[in-house]
């Protein structure tokens, strides 16, 4: 069974300030890693995903990630944030990449502040 | 290449009622996966299609079931609806290459 514990349900920002949002995960077996972002009234969209090799992940909209696998963290990261990155953003976890369920952590809101 | 489909966009139901919610794949996918989130929580797994079968299933009682059709595409049918049920439920493809893609979602209200 899997699990993710997002630390932060909410992070303020100044607009231009760096980022990191909290994620870590529990497995008993290898895992794959995601971030997705959710605009209000909007589905899931795919930020970055970690599968294997490299553990710095660079996504869209200029995020970036880090597994690490000893402190089971995959932390999502931007040096300069702009309001338009206003979004809940969700961290999951699959023990397989497309055939095996998603596990979400509950979310982090993130508010830019101008 | 389209996206991820799914209607409608929202809706509202009387407990006891039944609802069925649809879901069009990405073109090429042959995997299909229910989620609900509920307001301010993470996406739930619900349960998984692959090839017409279901392929895994997550704490949801039977009244929550599920089709899918020869085209790929899915339905959601949930049974004797209660306030609990009120969520967005979400649909996600996923292909042989592997990658899920998610709808906007269907806002479902039960009162």
């Amino acid at each position: 069974a899997q699990s993710v514990t997002q630390l932060d349900s909410q992070v303020p920002v100044f607009e231009e300030a760096p980022v990191e949002l909290r994620c870590n995960y529990s497995s008993s077996v290898s895992v794959y890693l995601f971030w997705y972002v959710q605009y209000p009234n909007q589905g899931l969209q795919l930020l970055l995903k970690y599968l294997s090799g490299s553990t710095l992940v660079k996504g869209i909209n200029g995020f970036e990630a880090e597994f690490n696998k000893s402190q089971t963290s995959f932390h999502l990261r931007k040096p300069s944030v702009h309001i338009s990155d206003t979004a809940e953003y969700f961290c999951a976890v699959s023990a397989n990449f497309g055939n095996e369920k998603l596990t979400f952590g509950t979310g982090t809101r993130l508010t830019i502040i101008p | 290449e389209t996206g991820v489909t799914q209607s409608p966009t929202h809706l509202i139901k009387t407990r006891g009622q039944q609802v069925t919610l649809r879901c069009s794949s990405q073109s090429g996918h042959n995997t299909v996966s229910w989620y609900q989130q509920a307001l301010g929580q993470g996406p739930q797994f619900i349960f998984q299609y692959y090839r017409e079968e279901e392929n895994g299933r997550g704490n949801f009682p039977p009244r929550f079931s599920g089709l899918q059709f020869p085209n790929y595409s899915s339905e959601l049918n949930v049974n004797a609806l209660e306030l609990d049920d009120s969520a967005l439920y979400l649909c996600a493809s996923s292909g042989t290459g592997g990658g899920y893609t998610f709808g906007s979602g269907t806002r479902l209200t039960v009162v």
